[in-house]
């Protein structure tokens, strides 16, 4: 079936340091979402993008979309102890209509 | 803010048991659904809801699963007979728009656990 896998799946980081989350899809999406979900939350999107090669920035988070529209990145600038919890990216790959999460990018930030 | 709200929070069930889980989605909403995401996982999609009728569902929701909406209000996930490998938090989350793009608006989840 079609895949969505994000890379890593853990990433510990020190308070202030970068964090980048890779996300890979095995067909073209039509669009991208990314959603936030804290330990023992649920889900909370993010962002959506839809054109080629577009980049949107959200305060330090900053979102890009592969030209080919199969791969898309989250980039955190200057991690804060708020921004624990697993990133999730999300498409419709194959053209249907399920949303299909990608496999998540659990982070940790510590003091 | 509006929000989606879903019970019970916490779901004890015995294998073969049947249980119902429910959402009430955000009211202007139009279309709904139900993931199901096992404990560490991924967020998997099961099943897609719109004009009363199933749009869309996953390899996962067999012939166990079903959905309804018997009011104007309340979306529910039935199980009718539980196996230990449902155990899982169940989110159901509803958008207003048709189509690949909207954000979806998630519960907070029914954890279900089958012993």
């Amino acid at each position: 079936g079609q895949q969505v896998m994000q890379i890593p799946q853990y990433q510990h980081v020190q308070e202030g340091e970068d964090f980048t989350t890779y996300c890979n899809s095995s067909t073209t999406l039509s669009n991208i979402q990314w959603y936030k979900q804290r330990p023992g939350g649920h889900p909370v999107f993010l962002i959506q993008l839809v054109k080629s090669g577009e980049v949107k920035k959200q305060k330090r988070l900053t979102f890009q979309f592969g030209e080919a529209k199969k791969n898309s990145s989250l980039h955190i600038t200057a991690t804060q102890t708020t921004d624990v919890g697993t990133y999730f990216c999300a498409g419709y790959p194959g053209g249907g209509n399920k949303l299909t999460f990608g496999t998540g990018t659990q982070l940790k930030v510590e003091l | 803010e509006p929000e989606v709200t879903q019970t019970p929070s916490h779901q004890v069930t015995q294998m073969g048991q049947e249980v119902i889980l429910r959402c009430v989605p955000i009211s202007n909403h139009l279309y709904f659904y139900w993931y199901r995401q096992i404990l560490g996982q991924k967020v998997e999609f099961l099943v897609s809801f719109y004009n009363n009728e199933i749009s869309e569902k996953s390899e996962i929701f067999d012939d166990q699963f079903s959905v309804e909406r018997p009011d104007g209000s309340n979306f529910t996930l039935k199980i009718r007979s539980t196996k230990l490998e449902d155990s899982a938090m169940y989110f159901c989350a509803s958008k207003t728009n048709s189509g690949r793009t909207g954000e979806q608006y998630f519960g907070p989840g029914t954890r279900l656990t089958v012993t």
